[in-house]
């Protein structure tokens, strides 16, 4: 199976800061024949399921603000929040999806400073 | 609007069995793969288990392969997880959610708010 890791386990970060999150996977999530990274980025809030935020690493969902923004290829990736507000407090995941069983990182919790 | 409702948890002891359902609305149950996801108290994410928009194919995760069974009746825009021989690890909340073909599983564009499962004698 792909192991994702993803660093820091948590993160605080002042209000307009800068925020980022990675995510490494243990084989390449990149397909060549698409030349598309597998890769996605789910938001989760207390009490509420994940939301897809950022997939094929650098596509933003529909309705999710411009502050997020993915990057990366291959087996390094990173999810940064251009200017953390908030609403943007919640857990990080990142998701290959490039083989089955499909992984999650373990999660990065994003909190305000 | 697209909803997926999940249902069928509860208190179950070891060794012992649960039907998880998920009702889907507001979009054409069979053109999209689904999946099962679950989340132990205080933790992060596991795949379970995915199966094709017609059925066609199901996968799963090492840890629920030969317990759980993933199943889906179109014509009911319902998703199933049947769990057999359930552990204390089995303890989660297991969340339905919508991949985006119905060959592909990909990433995850709608989910349920989850059904929570938990194994104790």
């Amino acid at each position: 199976d792909i192991v994702m890791t993803q660093s820091p386990d948590s993160l605080a970060v002042s209000l307009g800061e800068r925020a980022t999150v990675n995510c490494k996977s243990s084989q390449n999530v990149l397909y060549s024949s698409d030349n598309k990274n597998y890769l996605a980025w789910y938001q989760q809030k207390p009490g509420q399921p994940p939301k897809l935020i950022i997939y094929w690493a650098s596509t933003r969902e529909s309705g999710v603000p411009d502050r997020f923004i993915g990057s990366g290829s291959g087996t390094d990736f990173t999810l940064t929040v251009s200017s953390l507000q908030a609403e943007d407090v919640a857990v990080y995941y990142c998701h290959q999806y490039y083989d089955a069983p499909h992984t999650f990182g373990q999660g990065t919790k994003l909190e305000i400073k | 609007e697209v909803q997926l409702l999940e249902s069928g948890g509860g208190l179950v002891q070891p060794g012992g069995s649960l039907r998880l359902s998920c009702a889907a609305s507001g979009f054409t149950f069979s053109s999209r793969a689904m999946t099962w996801v679950r989340q132990a108290p205080g933790t992060g994410l596991e795949w379970v288990a995915g199966i094709g928009g017609s059925g066609g194919w199901t996968k799963y995760a090492d840890s629920v392969r030969g317990r759980f069974t993933i199943s889906r009746e179109n014509s009911k825009n319902t998703l199933y997880l049947q769990m057999n021989s359930l552990r204390g690890e089995d303890s989660a909340i297991y969340y339905c959610a919508r991949g985006v073909t119905a060959d592909t599983i990909w990433y995850l564009d709608v989910w349920g708010r989850g059904t929570l499962v938990t194994v104790s004698s």
